[in-house]
């Protein structure tokens, strides 16, 4: 059975507070993505990584970075932690085979009082 | 650049009745094509792509170039159809880019 797993179900932390949000995925895949979801915006594509140690830009980058040392693992950085950033936070990951299936995390809820 | 749009935030319909989910791309390249949906407490899964030209629970969609359509359809739509619906558009570079999602209520 396919997975992908992000480490917490539910964050609370402070404005200010640098942030780790963490996806493991267990497929071998190349692809990993970080979303945003919020209600009226949809999904909206924060950053993707392609291959170890490589990113792209999604549409939404603006106080977040990424790490991705390990094939398996990325890593979602807010390096000062704001209110508007309180969203649910999805990661998912892709083979690169042509039209394939992106397999998602089960979100993380970040709150940021 | 990739953009989804999907024009209905909330679609309610009775049971039997019939659904269409509209998704409308614009994509320079030729796109790949996916309905994605969530449904209460679960992860977003795929439901279908262009690709494949299949059926699943019930769900068509046909991939129209020159109207860069991409819409939902089900003939007859049943109560654990109700769900949160996205269509999504991966280019060349694999970026997976998402519309901003239509929520499916049907009644009994």
């Amino acid at each position: 059975d396919v997975k992908v797993t992000q480490s917490s179900r539910y964050l609370v932390k402070r404005t200010g507070e640098k942030v780790f949000l963490e996806c493991v995925q267990d497929m071998d895949h190349e692809n990993m993505f970080w979303y945003r979801q919020d209600p009226g915006l949809g999904l909206r594509l924060i950053y993707f990584s392609y291959d170890v140690k490589m990113k792209e830009k999604g549409d939404i980058p603006e106080g977040y970075s990424v790490s991705r040392e390990k094939k398996e693992r990325f890593s979602l950085i807010l390096e000062s932690a704001s209110t508007n950033q309180t969203s649910m936070y999805l990661c998912a990951s892709s083979s690169l085979t042509v039209n394939t299936e992106a397999f998602f995390g089960q979100g993380t809820r970040l709150t940021v009082v | 650049a990739q953009r989804v749009t999907q024009p209905e935030k909330l679609l309610s319909v009775f049971k039997g009745a019939p659904v269409e989910l509209k998704c409308n791309y614009s994509y320079s390249g030729s796109p790949e094509l996916f309905w994605y949906v969530q449904y209460s407490r679960q992860r977003l899964q795929l439901l279908l792509r262009h690709i494949s030209r299949e059926s699943i629970k019930g769900f068509t969609a046909d991939l129209n170039k020159g109207e860069t359509s991409f819409h939902l359809k089900k003939p007859f739509a049943q109560e654990e159809d109700s769900a949160m619906y996205y269509c999504a558009l991966s280019g060349d570079t694999d970026k997976l880019i998402f519309g901003t999602g239509t929520r499916l209520q049907v009644f009994p």
